[in-house]
């Protein structure tokens, strides 16, 4: 079963327009960590933001946030005030046990001027 | 990407030869590990290690070999390459669980075909 479903192959967003990216996931562990990370067009794998399963507040770093809803399994990043250099493909991932990752399929991201 | 370094960056093997992706990290990071990543299936762990001389089987890890004989050095084999293994690898660094696991160190990326 997938541990990570991310529902968007792509999406299209309007410069200066927020976006929100859907992440639903599966686990049975009562510790666990979800991450986004960004890959622009030259293939490195970019931090954004990271929640906690026990954390009390919605992870917060810069135009990015992520809507964490545990009772839904739910973990959306939302990019507010999307720039041209915000086009990528975006992964969700969780962290289960001690250190292994489990990424979705991805989401492209097209910001339009 | 600091302080993730893989090599090579772009391979192109044939199908039946062996080559091995080279890892490093200067962090002095307990854990480890090797991803591929297919078009449209996100990023799936090959191999992952814990510490030096302890590793363990990812999700994908059939046609992969690895040790850990340094905590700063991590290479993946691949012993008779195939057409399948053709992706793009990445090899990724960070400290135990806790706070400071929560930052997950990438490398730039191999691109390895196999013909």
């Amino acid at each position: 079963a997938q541990k990570i479903t991310q529902t968007q192959p792509g999406m299209f967003v309007q410069e200066k327009e927020a976006v929100t990216l859907d992440c639903t996931y599966d686990t049975s562990d009562p510790s666990y960590g979800l991450f986004w990370y960004k890959q622009p067009s030259s293939g490195e794998m970019i931090f954004l933001i990271y929640q906690g399963s026990y954390d009390q507040q919605n992870a917060t770093e810069g135009r990015y946030s992520l809507n964490f809803q545990k009772a839904r399994k739910s973990a959306n990043l939302v990019i507010s005030a999307s720039q041209l250099g915000d086009s990528a493909m975006y992964f969700c991932a969780m962290r289960e046990g001690d250190y292994k990752l489990s990424f979705g399929a991805g989401t492209t991201v097209t910001v339009r001027a | 990407n600091a302080g993730v370094t893989q090599t090579p960056k772009f391979q192109v093997l044939k199908t039946g030869q062996s080559m091995t992706l080279q890892c490093a990290q200067d962090m002095n990071h307990e854990y480890m590990s090797w991803y591929r990543q297919d078009p449209g299936m996100g990023l799936r762990l090959i191999h992952y290690s814990v510490g030096a001389g302890i590793t363990d089987q990812g999700e994908v890890p059939n046609g992969y070999n690895v040790s850990r004989s340094t905590t700063e050095d991590f290479p993946l084999r691949l012993l008779s390459a195939a057409p399948s293994q053709t992706s793009v690898y990445f090899c990724a660094s960070s400290y135990g669980r806790g706070s400071s696991g929560n930052t997950i160190y990438f490398g730039e990326g191999s691109w390895l075909t196999v013909v």
